[in-house]
C-alpha cells in the first residue's frame, strides 16, 4: 500500500543553523505534499505543501522541495530559532484519493 | 474563530465500554477526518467523509464507527473499547480543492487511555 518514510527520527541543531527532513512516498499517484508543525500537547498545524507541478517553494525561513522522478521530497528551515523545536510530519495525498498518508515524524530540536 | 473543536481533551474508559468522540468544524468543509496518533507511527487515518451521508474507511478502521449527518459534526464511535485503543486522536477538516484535500486543519486532541 502507499508509504510515506521520513528522515531523520530526531534532529538536533544549533540556533542559526539549517534543518532539513526529507521524505520518500511509494505511490506515484500522489500530487500534494504537505507538512505539518505539532507542538506539544496540540494537533499538528499546516506549515507548507507543494503541489507536484511545482519543484520548489518557499515561504520566510521555510522551503520545501519535491523531486518527483525520485519520489522525494524535503523540508528545509534556515535559520532555526528555538520556537521551531517540535515534531515535523510530511504526507503525501492525490487528486480523488482522499486518504492522506503521513510519514512517522521528525522531532527537532533547536538549541539556544 | 473556532476552528476544529474537539471534545473531550481526556478519557479514561475500562476495557468494554462505549463512548463517543465529539469533532465540530465551523468553516463548512466538506471533508472530515479522524486520526490515530501512536508513538513512532505518525498519524494513521481511522475514517473519513467528503460530505454529509457520506463516509468511508481509512487505514486503521476496526473497532471505531463514524456517522455525518451534518456538515459540522463527525462524531467517531467506540463500541467496545480495548487497551489497543489507547491513543491520541485528532479530527481533522479540509475543504475539497479540485479533488484533493488541502489546507487541512487539525483539533486539539482527545488522550484516551482504556485500562
Amino acid at each position: 500500500g502507499e508509504n510515506v518514510e521520513q528522515h531523520p527520527s530526531t534532529l538536533s541543531v544549533q540556533e542559526g543553523d539549517s534543518a532539513v527532513i526529507k521524505c520518500t512516498y511509494s505511490d506515484s499517484a500522489s500530487n500534494y505534499f504537505p507538512w505539518y508543525k505539532q507542538e506539544l500537547g496540540k494537533g499538528p498545524q499546516l506549515i507548507i505543501d507543494i503541489r507536484s507541478n511545482v519543484g520548489e517553494k518557499k515561504d520566510q525561513r521555510i522551503a520545501v522541495t519535491l523531486n518527483k522522478t525520485a519520489k522525494h521530497f524535503s523540508l528545509h528551515i534556515t535559520e532555526t530559532q528555538p520556537e521551531d523545536s517540535a515534531v515535523y510530519f510530511c504526507a503525501a495525498a492525490y487528486t480523488g484519493g482522499f486518504k492522506t498518508i503521513f510519514g512517522a515524524g521528525t522531532r527537532l530540536f533547536v538549541k539556544a | 474563530n473556532a476552528g476544529v473543536t474537539q471534545t473531550p481533551k481526556f478519557q479514561v474508559l475500562k476495557t468494554g465500554q462505549s463512548m463517543t468522540l465529539q469533532c465540530a468544524q465551523d468553516m463548512n468543509h466538506e471533508y472530515m477526518s479522524w486520526y490515530r496518533q501512536d508513538p513512532g507511527m505518525g498519524l494513521r487515518l481511522i475514517h473519513y467523509s467528503v460530505g454529509a451521508g457520506i463516509t468511508d474507511q481509512g487505514e486503521v478502521p476496526n473497532g471505531y464507527n463514524v456517522s455525518r449527518s451534518t456538515t459540522e459534526d463527525f462524531p467517531l464511535r467506540l463500541l467496545s473499547a480495548a487497551p489497543s485503543q489507547t491513543s491520541v486522536y485528532f479530527c481533522a477538516s479540509s475543504s475539497i480543492g479540485t479533488g484533493v484535500i488541502t489546507e487541512a486543519f487539525f483539533g486539539q486532541g482527545t488522550r484516551l487511555t482504556v485500562v
